[in-house]
């Protein structure tokens, strides 16, 4: 099925670091959804973005909705081991309620 | 009240019994959704209330699956003879009617179903 373009794929970084990671689309969209999924767990919904240029934080974690309806990024500031994981995106059009998903962004910290 | 409260959080339960997950919309908000994600898959539609209409259960994946909305507010999704592969987080939203413009969808934080 469709997907948002998720980039980067994949992230080795050094703890402390910060990491930024985006989605983008060709369709417009309603609502942004950000989610982890730790190793062999279930995804966590992190931050959900209603409108275009909400900025919104929780914690070290910022996400904004873009100005064009068509992108959005996730920021981690001081990245922490913990921060390991799988991060999702996801959108939703308010014309219909199936919801489309990025394929991921795996963030490795490097020893 | 103020956002989509979903009960419980976290549920472990033995394979065979049956569950409900419990979601509380957002006061005057006329459709209801449930989704849900399981390992390393994305988020998938299962049911949809709106108003008094009949609901959209073609996302649910087996008849084991049902939901109700009662009083066209808090819904409970039920799950008979639960299965392995049911485990998964299951995530509720609601919004004004589909469609209305300026509409927005409006999720809880899911409650995440682990059958051992």
């Amino acid at each position: 099925g469709q997907q948002l373009n998720q980039s980067p794929q994949s992230m080795f970084i050094q703890e402390g670091e910060d990491v930024s990671m985006n989605c983008t689309s060709s369709s417009i969209f309603n609502t942004w959804l950000w989610y982890k999924q730790d190793p062999g767990e279930g995804p966590v919904l992190l931050i959900a973005l209603y409108k275009a240029g909400e900025l919104t934080s929780n914690g070290r974690l910022t996400a904004q909705f873009g100005i064009t309806r068509k992108d959005s990024f996730l920021n981690i500031s001081a990245s922490i081991p913990s921060d390991v994981g799988i991060y999702f995106c996801a959108g939703l059009r308010s014309s219909n309620y199936q919801l489309i998903w990025g394929a991921g962004t795996k963030l490795i910290i490097k020893p | 009240g103020a956002g989509v409260s979903q009960s419980p959080s976290n549920k472990v339960t033995e394979k065979g019994k049956d569950v409900e997950l419990r979601c509380d919309p957002i006061s005057g908000h006329t459709a209801l959704y449930w989704y849900r994600q399981s390992l390393g898959q994305g988020l998938e539609f299962l049911i949809y209330f709106q108003g008094n209409s009949a609901p959209d259960k073609s996302g649910l994946p087996s008849d084991r699956f049902s939901a109700e909305r009662t009083g066209g507010s808090v819904s409970t999704l039920t799950i008979q003879r639960t299965q392995q592969e049911d485990s998964a987080v299951y995530l509720c939203a609601s919004s004004l009617p589909t469609g209305t413009r300026g509409n927005t969808i409006y999720f809880g934080e899911g409650s995440w179903l682990t059958v051992v």
